[in-house]
């Protein structure tokens, strides 16, 4: 069946650094894909998504562009801030025979930004 | 938009005891999910509806949980009895299924369960 494989975390960055959280992807079809951000407390928001191959989803400086010939979906951002210290979610929507809407997440990555 | 709305946020019980949890989806939306968390087994799907009618119930753990929804503007999750391992943050999500794909989920800020 459909799945999600995210980069293990607990991954840990200095403000301002670099950061890339990988997303591979298993699917039948053509799902559209998208990334999820749960702040300490919080449900998940939605962060970006990508509905077909070459898209590239952005939000807040946060970008991932959909790789089809790779299947993944890597979430990057050129310098991350303490703010976005967070668990991320990357997901696949269930484009099966039913067509219910339901998402198929990965396990969450946590993003620890230090100042 | 008030966005999806779940009561109470925080629900502390004994074990053995029924609980009901509660969710509002946002107006309009007619696909409503709910999610079970915890640390050691992460984000869970436990069931979801379409137009108000469950499409798959395989998530629930077992026959203590139900869930329902009566209209477009409710749904609930209930567990009796209650039991230690139900402690979780549980998320309601809705979205609006346009026909042909899936389109966002939107989360509720979710219900802290403690079964003492």
């Amino acid at each position: 069946g459909d799945s999600v494989t995210q980069m293990e975390g607990p991954v840990t960055l200095s403000e301002e650094a670099c950061l890339t959280i990988n997303c591979t992807y298993t699917a039948t079809g053509y799902p559209s894909l998208f990334w999820y951000v749960q702040y300490p407390g919080e449900g998940l928001q939605l962060l970006l998504k990508a509905t077909k191959a070459d898209d590239k989803g952005s939000n807040k400086g946060f970008e991932a562009t959909y790789r089809k010939e790779t299947t993944s979906f890597h979430l990057e951002k050129g310098s991350v801030q303490v703010s976005d210290s967070a668990v991320y979610f990357c997901a696949l929507s269930d484009r099966g025979s039913s067509n219910t809407g339901k998402l198929i997440f990965g396990q969450g990555t946590t993003l620890q930004v230090k100042p | 938009d008030a966005g999806v709305i779940q009561s109470p946020r925080h629900e502390v019980t004994e074990m053995g005891q029924e609980v009901t949890l509660r969710c509002k989806p946002i107006s309009g939306h007619n696909s409503l999910f709910w999610y079970r968390q915890t640390m050691m087994r992460g984000l869970e799907l436990l069931i979801y509806f379409n137009n108000n009618v469950p499409i798959d119930d395989s998530g629930m753990p077992e026959d203590r949980f139900s869930a329902k929804m009566p209209n477009a503007s409710f749904s609930t999750l209930k567990i009796q009895p209650s039991e230690p391992r139900d402690s979780a943050v549980y998320f309601c999500a809705s979205s609006y299924l346009i026909g042909g794909g899936t389109d966002t989920q939107y989360f509720g800020p979710g219900t802290r369960l403690t079964v003492l």
